[in-house]
């Protein structure tokens, strides 16, 4: 089976710039979770799908950030327009329906 | 004060030693904990789920403390491979699924 995967794996970008990050769950899982990780802090909870609706999204840092899980496969984060403090790893974690969460290998976000 | 805390470590062992480590969590409505590891520059990868008093996988021992409000981790006949940081994460089963994590503890085993 095959894990949840990330793309792009890095991504260097220029203050006001777009970035779009895209997370492919685990086949099956309804359940799909935005993770971010600030250089020095803990793993931070951003928001969390059930199928395509957004069932938290409480840690969602402002409105430049924007996810989306069209038709409840693959999501999206896109953070329009990027700042410095958007730097940092991004990741994506799906569970079928239990409490086991399952990361995939994270986006590094850098932006400078 | 942070919901998880843990100590960050680093903890020095030698190969084969016996190492344990706390993490402590400040919401009683937590109700189930995870017990993962990462290694530099790569995903959480689960470990453990502690759901009551505790939990055994070979060499890995995770025990619960709800009267205390902590979680411990026994690694036992500590390998080289072991060395990483073990994150502590919890959820809240009140409908919301959403861990909230420790800043981890590094564990370094030297030869």
């Amino acid at each position: 089976e095959a894990g949840v995967t990330q793309f792009p794996s890095h991504s260097v970008i220029e203050k006001g710039q777009t970035v779009t990050l895209r997370c492919d769950p685990i086949s099956g899982h309804d359940n799909l979770y935005w993770y971010r990780r600030v250089m020095g802090k803990e793993i931070k909870f951003l928001l969390h799908f059930v199928k395509e609706s957004k069932q938290d999204e409480s840690g969602m840092p402002n409105n430049r950030f924007l996810a989306e899980r069209t038709g409840g496969t693959y999501s999206t984060l896109k953070v329009q327009p990027a700042e410095l403090e958007d730097s940092g790893v991004y990741f994506c974690a799906s569970t079928r329906g239990g409490n086991e969460q399952f990361f995939g290998p994270g986006t590094r976000l850098t932006v400078l | 004060r942070k919901e998880v805390e843990q100590d960050p470590g680093p903890f020095n062992v030698p190969e084969g030693a016996t190492v344990a480590f706390n993490c402590t969590y400040s919401n009683s409505a937590s109700q189930s904990f995870f017990w993962y590891r990462q290694d530099c520059r790569k995903e959480p990868k689960l470990l453990m789920s502690v759901y009551s008093s505790g939990n055994e996988d070979g060499r890995f021992t995770a025990q619960l403390n709800r009267a205390s409000q902590y979680i411990s981790l026994l690694i036992r006949d500590s390998k080289l491979s072991d060395s990483a940081t073990y994150l502590c994460a919890a959820i809240r089963n009140t409908g919301f699924q959403k861990l909230v994590f420790g800043t981890g503890t590094r564990l370094l085993v030297s030869p």
